[in-house]
């Protein structure tokens, strides 16, 4: 199993472009959610889902849409980009409970880095 | 909604002694507490985890406590090496609709050789 994938690993964007951060899962979670890590802090939910066609905000939602078609991939989309929105992205995906012993337990992609210039 | 608050931000001790990073968490009705250990540009990997039906949960070294009244769960790491050094994260989630993790600020460990 590759577990989460996030693409791409780095990106550059001018103010106002827009981008589709990448994110696959191949262990059949139903859950998974987007998360935001600005330098030196902890990290903010974005959006989630707990199954394909179902998505619902985070903490931190402003900015950002997502889409959930399928079980495996949900997309982070950024229209309009701003300064503001520099930051590591991470991407995680977690059983439903009883699908494995650590039924809770997040795994991360290893993270795109946006810097908005 | 759930608010995590974690305490202390940066943490230096000698190899060999002890580190306790704690946390306090809103919403009574969490009930899953994961500790998350992140190095220097890698992604958050889980430690250890405790649920709300125990107390304490120990592996190895590293061992966390849990205090539901109080609202506050605690990081034990012993015998600290200097591959502990890293910024570990704590975090708090419900068995809703959702499991949605919660996170702290993090505590950034340094263990001094």
């Amino acid at each position: 199993n590759a577990g989460v994938t996030q693409t791409p690993k780095f990106r550059i964007l001018k103010i106002g472009q827009s981008m589709t951060l990448q994110c696959t899962q191949d262990m059949n979670h139903n859950y998974m959610y987007w998360y935001r890590q600005d330098p030196g802090m902890g990290l903010k939910l974005i959006y989630y889902s707990v199954g394909a066609g179902i998505t619902d905000k985070g903490e931190v939602p402003n900015g950002y849409n997502v889409s959930r078609s399928t079980t495996e991939d949900f997309p982070l989309r950024l229209e309009l980009a701003a300064p503001s929105q520099t930051s590591v992205y991470f991407c995680a995906s977690s059983p439903t409970a009883g699908q494995g012993s650590q039924d809770t337990e997040a795994f991360f992609g290893q993270g795109t880095r946006l810097t908005v210039v | 909604g759930e608010n995590v608050e974690q305490h202390p931000s940066t943490l230096s001790v000698q190899e060999g002694d002890s580190a306790v990073i704690k946390c306090t968490y809103s919403d009574s009705a969490s009930n899953y507490f994961p500790w998350y250990k992140q190095e220097l540009g890698k992604r958050p990997q889980l430690i250890i985890d405790i649920r709300s039906n125990v107390g304490e949960k120990k592996d190895q070294r590293i061992a966390v406590t849990l205090n539901k009244t109080a609202k506050h769960f605690s990081l034990h790491i012993t015998e600290t090496q200097p591959e502990d050094s890293a910024v570990y994260f704590c975090a708090a989630s419900k068995k809703d609709s959702s499991y949605k993790l919660i996170f702290g600020s993090g505590t950034r460990l340094l263990v001094r050789p």
